[in-house]
């Protein structure tokens, strides 16, 4: 069975460095076809794709947020790392972490989310 | 960046009604990568078609998709009680990913 969980301080002030955690099973970080993305969803709002990363360490981010965002991985842990740096009330949401299933010039979808970590932005 | 419009906003609907969700993209979007997904109050999105017209494991043939270019759709043949919910379309291009801003299913 294929699980994701996301793990982090619930609570961050502004200006600080969040950083938080997507442990992965039931698949490997190593697999060709796979990779993992990041995607928030403020309260109320919609969804919004933060990051990904792939088994070969393509890396790729969001253009507004690219400044501010480095995506890692263990695969030995089985672990994707996020962190978004000076956080703001604005960056409160909900931040899932879900299994990207890509092949070039075939697919790519997010199959199999978190069921997400809620960060609030408050001093 | 492609932006992704989603309309209507919101639909209102009674149970057995037909649902048409629309995605309409800033540029041209390869249809092997625009996926739809269903997200219910407190819930993560669940995954609900890909590569614009193929239905994910475990979804329900009333779901189908369909589309290409800069327009795509989203049908629910008839409603059931449980699709009521937020639809989101997403697309992949250019090593970016872009979600739409959501349609809501609601009961009439």
């Amino acid at each position: 069975q294929v699980t994701l969980k996301e793990s982090g301080p619930v609570l961050v002030k502004p200006t600080e460095t969040l950083t938080l955690t997507c442990t992965v099973s039931g698949f490997s970080l190593s697999n060709a076809r796979m990779g993992v993305s990041w995607i928030r969803q403020p309260p109320g709002k919609a969804l919004e794709w933060l990051a990904h990363i792939f088994s070969n360490d393509e890396k790729s981010y969001s253009t507004s947020l690219k400044s501010r965002l480095t995506i890692s991985k263990d695969t030995s842990k089985s672990q994707v790392v996020l962190t978004m740096t000076n956080m703001d009330p604005v960056d409160t949401a909900t931040y899932y972490c879900a299994r990207i299933a890509a092949r070039p010039g075939y697919y790519y979808y997010m199959d199999v989310w978190g069921k997400g970590t809620t960060v609030t932005v408050s001093s | 960046e492609i932006v992704l419009t989603q309309s209507p906003g919101t639909l209102s609907l009674s149970p057995g009604e037909r649902a048409t969700l629309s995605c309409r993209a800033s540029q041209s979007v390869s249809s092997i990568y625009l996926a739809w997904y269903q997200q219910k109050p407190g819930q993560a999105p669940r995954l609900l078609i890909y590569g614009a017209s193929s239905r994910a494991t475990g979804i329900p043939d009333r779901f189908s998709g369909s589309g290409s270019g800069t327009d795509f759709t989203l049908t629910i043949s008839r409603l059931e009680p449980e699709d009521f919910a937020v639809y989101y379309c997403q697309q992949y291009g250019s090593s970016l990913t872009t979600f739409g801003g959501g349609t809501k299913v609601e009961i009439k």
